[in-house]
């Protein structure tokens, strides 16, 4: 457990549905991070926040997609009118950013799977 | 693609010997970081090593980073089963849109 928690764990949906992630990160973290992971690939980036300040979104994510973080602390994900290809395990991960390094905390993964 | 490449893809050994994975990238990077998952679970961080580094060490874990070539190799020493899990580097990237790119992933498979 590295202390990242994220709700549901797992959800299905029909497409064409809207569905919503929360990722709680360690409590001192500055830094939160979204990616989107499918079978046998790694985590691909999606967005990053410092504090409640979303500093990145990648050009792979489209308009359907959008995520906040109110007050610099959770965070969520929201995914509407859902599509098939957005069935994926999605990653939360936090981190305290310091002037050395940068280490990030996972939590365990919302799975996503669009019927 | 966004993402860096590893090598091989899947690994199988014994236990006890060494496992050796490498990671190939593609632009400058501020640091390069190592990453364990088991299946369907999330990441788990094993080791940072900044761009003016060349090898780093934790535990049974030997990284090392050629940034003339692009590429890091992950050493494991001595497996154990336990070790059987996917293994990805994350580069951080000093430009660029995306922060942290992730690799394919070695599989790596220890047999007891």
């Amino acid at each position: 457990d590295t202390g990242v928690s994220q709700d549901p764990r797992h959800k299905i949906t029909k497409r064409g549905q809207n569905v919503t992630f929360r990722c709680d990160p360690i409590s001192e973290h500055n830094r939160l991070y979204w990616y989107r992971q499918t079978l046998g690939q790694g985590p691909e980036f999606l967005t990053y926040f410092q504090n409640e300040a979303q500093l990145e979104k990648s050009r792979l994510l489209s308009d359907r997609f959008s995520a906040e973080r109110p007050k610099g602390s959770f965070s969520t994900l929201e995914i509407q009118r859902t599509e098939q290809g957005d069935s994926a395990m999605y990653l939360c991960a936090s981190s305290l950013v310091t002037a050395v390094q940068e280490t990030q905390y996972f939590g365990p993964g919302t799975r996503l799977l669009v019927l | 693609s966004q993402q860096g490449e590893e090598d091989p893809q899947a690994l199988s050994i014994q236990e006890g010997e060494n496992a050796t994975m490498n990671c190939s990238y593609k632009t400058s990077i501020n640091n390069l970081q190592w990453y364990r998952q088991n299946s369907g679970r999330g990441l788990v961080h094993l080791i940072l090593i900044r761009s003016n580094e060349r090898e780093k060490h934790s535990g049974r874990l030997r990284v090392t980073l050629d940034t003339s070539k692009k590429s890091s190799s992950l050493l494991i020493t001595a497996s154990r089963a336990a070790d059987t899990a996917s293994y990805f580097c994350a580069t951080e990237y000093t430009s660029g849109t995306y922060k942290y790119i992730f690799g394919t992933g070695t599989r790596l498979k220890v047999l007891a």
